[in-house]
């Protein structure tokens, strides 16, 4: 049963334009909502994170929309560079687990074309 | 400041056989959660160490156990290892309860 879902599993983007990657999740528990980004041979990276209370975090180029009546996040990169290309993953957490303990999705293949 | 560290890298095995994998975790922070991601999969958690004891496990049979040591580094064994086992083990690292998660590069264990 995967509870947090990316029905994408690649995208392809010019550069300077805008990304958008998308995550589902079916487990109303989940309060606590993160973006990694994995480079080949590294461990996946803290990119961004939002909580339930909120419908939008901004950090940079980099933000986090929920849609919690419809169990939807989004991650929006603007613009896109060449750098950005990685496989991101969403994840999901909550007080009720334990907020490291982290509900993955299987990930995104983002590539910038220059 | 020291990120976490993972040991060995890559290793081989066969079925049947034993394997522990290590973790260093990153200055200051007192947990550590492993993770298994199969190839073409997300990571999937399978325990958490907090203070040297299990503080949550994911659904993972018995024969995964774990330790951790005062100065809050760790171990993964996994025993009669079987060849679904093949994946990238990831150790993570956090001060409790902060919900960021800092990881290592990974463990690539091959079961033939």
């Amino acid at each position: 049963d995967q509870q947090v879902k990316q029905n994408s599993p690649s995208l392809s983007v010019q550069e300077g334009r805008i990304s958008i990657l998308n995550c589902d999740y079916t487990n109303s528990m989940f309060d606590y909502f993160l973006w990694y980004k994995k480079y080949p041979a590294e461990g996946p990276t803290f990119l961004i994170s939002i909580s339930s209370i909120k419908d939008k975090n901004e950090d940079g180029r980099f933000t986090v929309f929920l849609n919690k009546s419809a169990k939807h996040l989004s991650l929006h990169i603007v613009p896109s560079q060449p750098g950005d290309s990685a496989v991101y993953f969403c994840a999901a957490s909550g007080v009720n687990f334990g907020n490291e303990k982290l509900t993955f999705g299987t990930g995104t293949r983002l590539t910038i074309i220059p | 400041e020291t990120g976490v560290t993972q040991s060995p890298t890559h290793l081989i095995k066969t079925r049947g056989q034993q394997v522990t994998l290590r973790c260093s975790s990153q200055s200051g922070h007192n947990t550590v959660s492993w993770y298994q991601q199969a190839l073409g999969q997300g990571p999937q958690f399978i325990f958490q160490y907090y203070r040297e004891e299990e503080n949550g496990r994911g659904n993972f049979p018995p024969r995964f156990s774990g330790l951790q040591f005062p100065n809050y580094s760790s171990e993964l064994n996994v025993n009669a290892l079987e060849l679904d086992d093949s994946a990238l083990y990831l150790c993570a690292s956090s001060q409790q309860n902060t919900g960021e998660l800092f990881f290592g590069e990974g463990s690539r264990l091959t079961v033939l």
